[in-house]
């Protein structure tokens, strides 16, 4: 059965001090792999989609990388704007014909100033 | 660019009435849409797939007679809660996306529904 872990639960952390957040996942092929935010009481807004392993995207403070058991989403110098949830979604090759995703728990960030 | 329009946000209705929810493609053309629940602190969950002028794909455990679902055209999909109750109470969220496989989804701003 296809699985996605997203790690930790929540992180807290001060303005300017980087770090990672971790989906790893369990798939028995893989289509693609989504990172979306969210802020309290909105949809997902999409940040990336990652196809295959070593691939990385970057927008702003955000980067994002893929192996082929994981994602990390690097947070560099983040802001108190960063402060959201973060949520790793995958499609699986097994899945239907639609585009049906996956998704983990999501972390929840908050940066203070 | 792929924004998705969600409406209403915020509805408060008398148990046993029903609600319809819209959820609108502005700038692509939809083919596929998706319906989700969320409930406090936790992730999102699939209620059903819609194609065009398909029938919706309903997950496993989700009432489809309660939930209707309908997307008569690659720009619109409705969600109409029939009789519904206080446990119905949730946060729905749609997402659309195109023709092609891998695109991402791309979501609305949801719907917090409160059943009295």
């Amino acid at each position: 059965e296809d699985q996605v872990t997203q790690s930790p639960e929540a992180l807290r952390l001060q303005e300017g001090e980087s770090s990672s957040l971790n989906c790893s996942y369990t798939v028995s092929g893989l289509r693609g792999l989504f990172w979306y935010r969210q802020d309290p009481g909105k949809g997902p807004e999409f940040l990336f989609t990652l196809y295959s392993a070593g691939e990385e995207k970057e927008k702003e403070r955000l980067k994002a990388t893929l192996t082929k058991k994981e994602s990390f989403l690097h947070i560099t110098a983040p802001k108190p704007e960063d402060s959201a949830t973060y949520l790793c979604a995958v499609q699986a090759t097994t899945t239907d014909s639609w585009g049906k995703l996956q998704f983990g728990a999501g972390t929840q960030v908050v940066v203070t100033p | 660019g792929a924004v998705v329009s969600q409406h209403p946000s915020w509805v408060i209705c008398k148990s046993g009435t029903s609600v319809k929810i819209e959820c609108r493609s502005l700038d692509f053309q939809a083919t596929t849409m998706f319906w989700y629940r969320q409930f406090p602190k936790q992730s999102l969950m699939l209620m059903a797939t819609s194609n065009e002028g398909s029938k919706a794909t309903y997950e496993q455990g989700v009432e489809k007679d309660k939930f209707l679902i309908n997307h008569a055209s690659l720009t619109l999909s409705t969600l109409t809660v029939t009789s519904a109750h206080p446990e119905d109470s949730s946060f729905y969220i749609c997402s659309a996306k195109g023709s092609v496989f891998n695109q991402p989804q791309h979501f609305g701003d949801g719907t917090r529904l409160s059943i009295l």
